[in-house]
């Protein structure tokens, strides 16, 4: 069964600061990637999402995420944070051929400080 | 487009009692929707997969005779939560996949957070 790995558990920047969250999925073939956002108290709202071409991505708010295949990553990358990106972030993958759900990483909570 | 929404957005109910939520797609068919389960400051946890009109397919260790789901038309599943106990508190989120752009895009609704009490 595939899984998702997000390796920082809580990221703490200063605004202005740039950000790389880690995300790595284990399954051998063709995935689909996703990163979702939750504000607190909020549902989930979609950043970007990677089928195929293009492995760097570009998503709303500013955020980007490059997909590389020889390992098996999808991280997430803002050059400036700004406080109203404190939120949780979720990694998500799912394989790309049948009707499969979407596997979720653990979440990384990230606060920005002023 | 590509709008779920679930409802109750929250409910309160005593143990022993059961609880419907319901799930639907706004503006599109539904042809698969999933319902996960996320625990305070953890990640959604997959419960089932349903597809209109075929019974559910659970995941190892959710209970099908506690956690019953019914996908009875492209536009609306629920989940029902049967005799409910405290340790059932939690958010139950669902997410709808269907004819639209983008085969493999789910889309998630707002979430209904269960307290049993």
């Amino acid at each position: 069964a595939q899984s998702v790995s997000q390796h920082n558990h809580h990221v703490i920047l200063s605004e202005a600061a740039s950000l790389e969250l880690g995300c790595n999925y284990s399954y051998g073939g063709t995935v689909n990637l996703f990163w979702y956002v939750q504000y607190p108290g909020q549902h989930l709202q979609l950043l970007l999402k990677y089928f195929s071409g293009d492995p760097l991505v570009k998503g709303i708010k500013g955020f980007e995420a490059e997909f590389i295949k020889s390992k098996f990553s999808f991280n997430l990358r803002k050059p400036s944070v700004q406080w109203s990106d404190t939120a949780e972030y979720f990694c998500a993958v799912n394989r790309a051929s049948g009707n499969t759900p979407l596997v979720f990483g653990k979440g990384t909570r990230l606060s920005v400080i002023a | 487009g590509a709008v779920v929404s679930q409802h109750p957005s929250w409910v309160i109910c005593k143990s022993g009692t059961s609880v419907k939520i319901e799930c639907r797609s706004l503006d599109f068919q539904a042809t698969t929707m999933f319902w996960y389960r996320q625990f305070p400051k953890q990640s959604l946890m997959l419960m089932a997969t349903s597809n209109e009109g075929s019974k559910a397919t659970y995941e190892q260790g959710v209970e099908k005779d506690k956690f019953l789901i019914n996908h009875a038309s492209l536009t609306l599943s629920t989940l029902t939560v049967t005799s409910a106990h405290p340790e059932d508190s939690s958010f139950y989120i669902c997410s709808a996949r269907g004819r639209l752009a983008g085969p493999y895009e789910q889309y998630f609704g707002p979430g209904t957070r269960l307290t049993v009490t």
